[in-house]
């Protein structure tokens, strides 16, 4: 079964609103937390490193203003695009791992859609 | 940063084996070889990693090349369900686990 389950799986909503995906390590506690972005056709993108109790680490070109991370706690990471526009339309995944070169768990990703 | 080079795709029967190569020429002693797969409209999920020796579980096998600059992803018997996009990955710095997508390669599966 899944261990890391993502929230909501879609967003639909109007440019201007703020929105939270929330990430859920289930069975395990993760103590790092990874945000990635993928456009139609492409590869997944990186964008943020989470630890639990620390700040984020951003990837080069990533508004840490605009893409807020927290990860308060071993089990949960949450992701909030800050006045969200139609560029910023695509698809959010997010993975846990419990560190070093242990494999990641993914999500299966929010469709975020900005009319 | 250490990167992979994989066909952009390939094709595949169903129930023959697949192998799926990934170049890895500037690999470092400590990175990991990680493999995950991509269903459409589906986060990555993991199939297998290693370091040096070949690598066997209930997905797929792992050879990994004596110089280690290439590795191979063996499907032993493709079912439609593996049609996906194959991402050949390097661990990079080992206390983040972070990882760095590639374009990965495309499988289709032909019944």
């Amino acid at each position: 079964g899944a261990v890391v389950s993502q929230h909501p799986s879609r967003v639909i909503c109007k440019s201007g609103t703020s929105v939270k995906i929330e990430c859920r390590s289930l069975d395990f506690q993760a103590t790092t937390m990874f945000w990635y972005r993928q456009f139609p056709k492409q590869s997944l993108m990186l964008m943020a490193t989470s630890n639990e109790g620390s700040k984020a680490t951003y990837e080069q070109g990533v508004e840490k203003d605009k893409f807020l991370i927290n990860h308060a706690s071993l089990t949960l990471s949450t992701l909030t695009v800050t006045s969200a526009h139609p560029e910023d339309s695509s698809f959010y995944i997010c993975s846990a791992s419990w560190g070093g070169d242990q494999p990641q768990h993914f999500g299966d990703g929010t469709r975020l859609s900005i009319l | 940063d250490a990167k992979t080079t994989q066909p952009n795709s390939m094709e595949s029967n169903e129930e023959e084996p697949v192998h799926l190569p990934c170049n890895h020429s500037t690999i470092s002693g400590t990175d990991y070889i990680h493999w995950y797969r991509q269903l459409p409209s589906q986060g990555p999920e993991y199939v297998i990693h290693g370091l040096t020796s070949n690598v066997n579980n209930r997905m797929a096998s792992l050879a990994i090349a004596e110089d280690r600059k290439s590795s191979t992803l063996i499907l032993h018997r493709a079912t439609l369900r593996d049609a996906a996009v194959y991402y050949c990955i390097l661990n990079y710095g080992g206390a983040t686990n972070k990882l760095i997508f590639g374009t990965g390669t495309l499988l289709a599966v032909q019944p």
